[in-house]
This record gives structure tokens, C-alpha cells and sequence, in this order.
């Protein structure tokens, strides 16, 4: 069936290094496709989104691109901080907003 | 930003007893929240949806007469574990879908951690 499959943690990387975190989906049609976050003790947040094939969804220097042949959403981000230290998720969008989440990548930068 | 908060954020139960969670948005009204499960080092696992004024929609699997789920008004949405037993236990965290000009969101509130002894 629908699934996501995310890159198994933990990653630990050093401040300043590049960080990639590989997601992909199986899904019928062309669903949303997310990236939240979970810093340590909060909630929830979405980072970004991509709506449609080759949309590329971007925020706090965080990127991925939605790419319908190779059916992946991988997270990247050029120069990590030690304050993005949290759990990285993948989901998939479905009909009446449903999200379906990946199992969760745990990000640690030291610096 | 919009806030979603839950109530209470831990609980500890005798098993047998019965649970309520409460789901609040707290700057907006929603017509739709959604329900998840989080067990330790895993993935949120969609329960259910829950619509303002009508019957919430379970996910496959999820037994609608062990969670009991009322969305009575557009800000409040409970869950309601019956029966609790050990396996119950778990991260029980709540979203509220915001669907606006810039598109469809969803806030999530900081969860409630449940044990049941």
C-alpha cells in the first residue's frame, strides 16, 4: 500500500556540514509531500512542502525537491547549525488532509 | 502563529479505567483535527479524523469502540481511551487542519504521554 520510507537515524554530523536525509514515497496519483520537525521538548512544525512534481519546497535553508521518477522528497541543507539538532520527518499528503508519516530521522550537530 | 494545545500533557492510569485527552486550537476554529499515536523511536501513527459535528473517521486497524473520539465545537476535540490497558500506552498527540488563502495547514499540539499501570 501508500507508504513512506525514511532514512533510518541517527545522523550526526559537525556544524557546518552538509546534510541530506533520504525519503521516499510509494503513493497512486501525486500526493502532498511534507517535511516536519520535532526539536527536543516542542511540538510538531512544518519545515516545508511541495504540492506538485518538480515544486522544490525550501525554508530555514532547508530544501527538497519533489521528484515523481524516482518517487523522493530527500531533505537537504547545505550548512547544518547545532540548532537544528531535532527528528526529521517525511510524510505523504492524502485526501481530506490525512498525513502519513515516515518513522523519523534523528538529526544531532555538535559543534 | 496558530496554537494547538493538549490536556493533560502525561497521564497515569490503573488499567481498566478509562482516559480523556482534550485537543484545543486556541486562535482558530477547526473543522477537522486528526489523532495520532507515537510509540518510542517511531513514526506518528494516524488514528483517526475527527470532524466538527459529525462521526470521526478511523484508520484501518484502529478500534473505534476503544477510542472514543467528540469533536463537539470547532475548538475542542477529545479522545477517549476506555479500558485502558498497558498497551494502550503511549504518545497521543492531536493536529488541527486550517485550510485558508495560503493553502492547507495543519498545527500540531505538544502531545499527552499516557501510561497505563
Amino acid at each position: 500500500g501508500d507508504s513512506v520510507t525514511q532514512m533510518e537515524g541517527p545522523v550526526t554530523l559537525s556544524e557546518e556540514a552538509f546534510l541530506t536525509i533520504n525519503c521516499t514515497y510509494t503513493a497512486t496519483g501525486y500526493p502532498s509531500l511534507f517535511w516536519y520537525v520535532q526539536y527536543p521538548g516542542e511540538g510538531l512544525q512544518l519545515l516545508l512542502k511541495a504540492t506538485k512534481a518538480d515544486d522544490k519546497g525550501s525554508n530555514k535553508g532547508f530544501e527538497a525537491t519533489y521528484r515523481k521518477e524516482t518517487t523522493s522528497f530527500h531533505l537537504e541543507k547545505g550548512s547544518v547549525q547545532v540548532s537544528d539538532s531535532a527528528v526529521y520527518f517525511c510524510v505523504r499528503g492524502s485526501t481530506l488532509g490525512r498525513l502519513y508519516f515516515g518513522r523519523g530521522t534523528q538529526l544531532t550537530v555538535w559543534p | 502563529g496558530a496554537v494547538v494545545s493538549q490536556h493533560p500533557s502525561w497521564v497515569i492510569c490503573k488499567s481498566g479505567t478509562s482516559v480523556k485527552i482534550e485537543c484545543r486550537s486556541l486562535d482558530f476554529q477547526a473543522t477537522t483535527m486528526f489523532w495520532y499515536r507515537q510509540f518510542p523511536k517511531q513514526s506518528l501513527m494516524l488514528m483517526a479524523t475527527s470532524n466538527e459535528g459529525s462521526k470521526a473517521t478511523y484508520e484501518q486497524g484502529v478500534e473505534k469502540d476503544k477510542f472514543l473520539i467528540n469533536h463537539a465545537s470547532l475548538t475542542l476535540s477529545t479522545l477517549t481511551v476506555t479500558s485502558a490497558h498497558p498497551e494502550d500506552s503511549s504518545f497521543y498527540i492531536c493536529s488541527a487542519r486550517v485550510r485558508g488563502g495560503l493553502g492547507d495547514t495543519q498545527y500540531f499540539g505538544p502531545g499527552t504521554r499516557l501510561t497505563v499501570l
